[in-house]
C-alpha cells in the first residue's frame, strides 16, 4: 500500500529558529509532491510543491525532494509564532493522473 | 478571486439519514476532488471529476455515497444511509487543468452521525 509517512509531532521550536519537518513515501513511481499548512478547523493550503531532486525556496520556505531516499523536507527560516500549525506531506499516486496522497501531519508548535 | 466554497459547514444527522454536501470550485478549474478526514486519520480521496465526468473514483467507501456534478460546476456528494462511520470532514478541491496536482482546498464540511 502506498504511503506518505510523517512524524505526528509535535515539533517545538523557538522563534526565529529554523523549523525542519520531514516525510517518506513509499511509491518510487510518484513525480510531485506538495506541503500542505493546516491550522485548527481549517482547510489545508498549499504552500510549497516540488518535482525535482534538490531544493525549492519561496520566501522563509525551503522544500528539499531527495528521490533516491523518498524523501522529503521543509525548512521554515525564522519561524515565527503564525506557522504554529499542521503540515501535511502529500505525494502523487504514480498509477493516478490525478490523485494525492496524504501524510497524517506534523504538528508544529513556534514558542516565542 | 473566490476559493473553493462548501455546505453546509457542519452537518449533525443521524444514522439512516440522508445528507447531501456541495462543492463549489473555483471558477474556471475543471478538474474537483473529493475527499475525506476521519477522526485521527490522513486526508483520503475519495475521487476525481474532470468537468461533469468521473475521472477517478477509487476511494469511494461503497455505493452509500453518491457523487455527481452535473454541467461541470459545482459538485454534491449525497451520503444514503449515512452510517457512524461515515463521521468526519469531507474536503472539496478544485484544480486547474494541467496543474492537477496543485489542487486549492474548500474550508471543509464536518458530518457527524448519531
Amino acid at each position: 500500500q502506498k504511503e506518505v509517512e510523517q512524524n505526528s509531532g509535535p515539533l517545538s521550536v523557538p522563534e526565529g529558529a529554523i523549523a525542519s519537518l520531514n516525510c517518506t513515501y513509499s511509491d518510487r513511481v510518484s513525480q510531485s509532491f506538495f506541503w500542505y499548512r493546516q491550522y485548527s478547523g481549517k482547510s489545508p493550503e498549499l504552500i510549497m510543491s516540488i518535482y525535482s531532486n534538490g531544493d525549492k525556496e519561496d520566501g522563509r520556505f525551503t522544500a528539499q525532494l531527495n528521490k533516491a531516499s523518498q524523501y522529503v523536507s521543509l525548512l521554515i527560516r525564522d519561524s515565527q509564532p503564525s506557522d504554529s500549525a499542521t503540515y501535511l506531506c502529500a505525494s502523487d499516486v504514480g498509477s493516478s493522473a490525478s490523485k494525492i496522497i496524504f501524510g497524517s501531519g506534523t504538528r508544529l508548535s513556534i514558542r516565542p | 478571486e473566490a476559493g473553493v466554497t462548501q455546505f453546509p459547514s457542519h452537518s449533525v444527522i443521524e444514522k439512516g439519514q440522508t445528507v447531501t454536501l456541495r462543492c463549489d470550485p473555483i471558477s474556471g478549474h475543471d478538474n474537483l476532488y473529493w475527499y475525506r478526514r476521519v477522526m485521527g486519520k490522513e486526508i483520503k480521496f475519495l475521487l476525481h471529476f474532470v468537468k461533469e465526468s468521473k475521472q477517478d473514483e477509487s476511494g469511494m467507501p461503497n455505493n452509500r455515497f453518491l457523487a455527481e456534478r452535473t454541467g461541470g460546476t459545482y459538485s454534491t456528494l449525497k451520503v444514503q444511509p449515512a452510517e457512524l462511520e461515515d463521521s468526519g470532514v469531507y474536503f472539496c478541491a478544485s484544480s486547474q487543468v494541467g496543474t492537477s496536482y496543485e489542487q486549492y482546498f474548500g474550508p471543509g464540511t464536518r458530518l457527524t452521525v448519531t
